[in-house]
């Protein structure tokens, strides 16, 4: 079964570019009815969705983030990334990846362990 | 603030039932589907309920999920010790024309 991982920096300065790779194992990245997203969750707090990407490249980005937030594929590593720039500690949070399915309805499963990342200088 | 609003903590006793309310609006709840999530902190986040009341395989029937007008409900029977757990709804907001989530619920199997 799919299994997700994420990886990259556990420290950025603030201003700078949040950069997190997401690992796909046990299925193809290049399925018909996988919108592979990111998703974060600041210390104490609820769950935000940043956007997803369809293997196509295809992308959609949750509205208030959309002008900091790229979601990038590489299917022949079957890994997609995340791209935050100007970041602040308000950017602080667990940041996890996850497969949504189909349409909304179907959720988002699985999801990786989730990394966290703290902005501060 | 969460879009989706959910109590932010609820108890029981081993054996029992326990329902974990999530409160919306017509833009989300009212006209999507609504998923559930159990999450443990430090591990990833569980789905347990998919299109408002369809679980996903391996997920026990323990668990069910219902929707009325713009509110879902999460119930959980023969609750167990492990059940504890925070527990997080989500959805599609027409509106904000993004994925909402609930402020999650911390279940507390006393």
């Amino acid at each position: 079964q799919v299994q997700l991982q994420e990886s990259g920096p556990g420290l950025v300065k603030p201003s700078q570019t949040l950069s997190l790779t997401c690992t796909v194992s046990g299925g193809p990245i290049s399925s018909g009815d996988s919108f592979w997203s990111w998703i974060r969750q600041h210390p104490g707090k609820g769950l935000e969705w940043l956007g997803y990407i369809y293997y196509s490249g295809n992308t959609y980005y949750t509205p208030s983030l959309k002008s900091r937030v790229t979601i990038s594929v590489d299917t022949s590593k079957k890994q997609f990334s995340l791209r935050l720039s100007s970041v602040t500690a308000a950017d602080t949070a667990v940041y996890y990846c996850a497969r949504l399915g189909s349409s909304w309805g179907k959720g988002f499963d699985p999801w990786g362990q989730g990394t966290l990342v703290t902005v501060s200088s | 603030q969460s879009v989706l609003t959910q109590a932010p903590s609820v108890s029981a006793a081993p054996g029992q039932k326990v329902t974990i309310s999530c409160s919306g609006s017509s833009s989300n709840i009212g006209n999507n589907y609504v998923s559930w999530y159990l999450h443990l902190p430090g591990t990833a986040p569980k789905l347990l309920i998919y299109d408002n009341n369809k679980r996903p395989s391996g997920i026990p029937d323990r668990f069910s999920g219902s929707k009325s007008g713009t509110s879902a409900t999460l119930g959980i029977t023969g609750l167990q010790t492990g059940d504890e757990a925070d527990y997080y709804c989500g959805t599609w907001d027409s509106s904000l024309i993004a994925v909402v989530f609930g402020g999650g619920t911390k279940l507390t199997v006393l």
